[in-house]
């Protein structure tokens, strides 16, 4: 199986807004709910941001939103702040009780 | 507190075998499987598989299998992936994750495994 699309990067001021879309198949993002979202600084851990498309977890701010359409899932950050610069993988489940990550999406903070 | 602590950084040659251990602590270990991620450097995040730590079923991303076991030892609450026949390839920092209901919710430390001839 190959990973799931997203854009090598995205950028934006701080406030602003942006999206990362997340692009998979009929077989894995558009056949299930069970969509996450993971941040990682370098060097470290991922964190979860996302599950099930649009839930947040305890603790993560509600400047992070997800959703789907279709087989194309996406992470919205509004008021982006400088601590949100960092990498984000989408993750799905696929398959034969397997999963698939995406490709990656830097986010830079001008 | 809930975390998964990982074994210490290894340095292995190639076509030798790699062990990588996951404590888990502050919660009950057979509640919930154990997914393994791997990162090799400079790239993005490969799922590598799972096992359920209740009753010990497994499933393995198709690139590993054949070279990949997981297992876990419920007395100690600790998790394991062996890989087989190291690649330089193979060189990645490799992290478990609590895995609950399809969300990778708690990650260990991560440890780095590096082959080289």
């Amino acid at each position: 199986q190959s990973a799931l699309t997203q854009p090598a990067s995205v950028s934006g001021s701080p406030g602003q807004s942006i999206t990362i879309s997340c692009t998979g198949t009929n077989s894995d993002i558009g056949g299930y709910k069970y969509v996450s979202w993971y941040q990682q600084h370098p060097g470290k851990a991922p964190k979860v941001m996302i599950y099930e498309v649009s839930n947040r977890p305890s603790g993560v701010s509600n400047r992070f939103s997800g959703s789907k359409s279709g087989n194309t899932a996406s992470l919205t950050i509004s008021g982006l702040q400088a601590e949100d610069e960092a990498d984000y993988y989408c993750c799905s489940y696929a398959p034969g009780n397997t999963r698939l990550f995406g490709t990656g999406t830097k986010v830079t903070v001008l | 507190q809930v975390q998964l602590v990982q074994s210490g950084a290894e340095v292995k040659n190639i076509g030798a075998s790699v062990k990588v251990s996951c404590k888990a602590s502050g919660y009950t270990f057979t509640s919930n499987s154990i997914t393994w991620v791997r990162q090799a450097p400079g790239q993005g995040l490969e799922w590598m598989g799972w096992i359920s730590t209740y009753k010990g079923d497994t499933k393995y991303a198709q690139k590993y299998q054949g070279r990949v076991t997981m297992t876990t030892d419920t007395s100690t609450s600790t998790a394991y992936m062996e890989l087989t026949s190291l690649r330089s390839d193979d060189t990645a920092v490799y992290f478990c994750a609590r895995d609950k209901n399809f969300v990778f919710e708690i990650w260990g430390q991560g440890t780095m495994v590096t082959v080289s001839s």
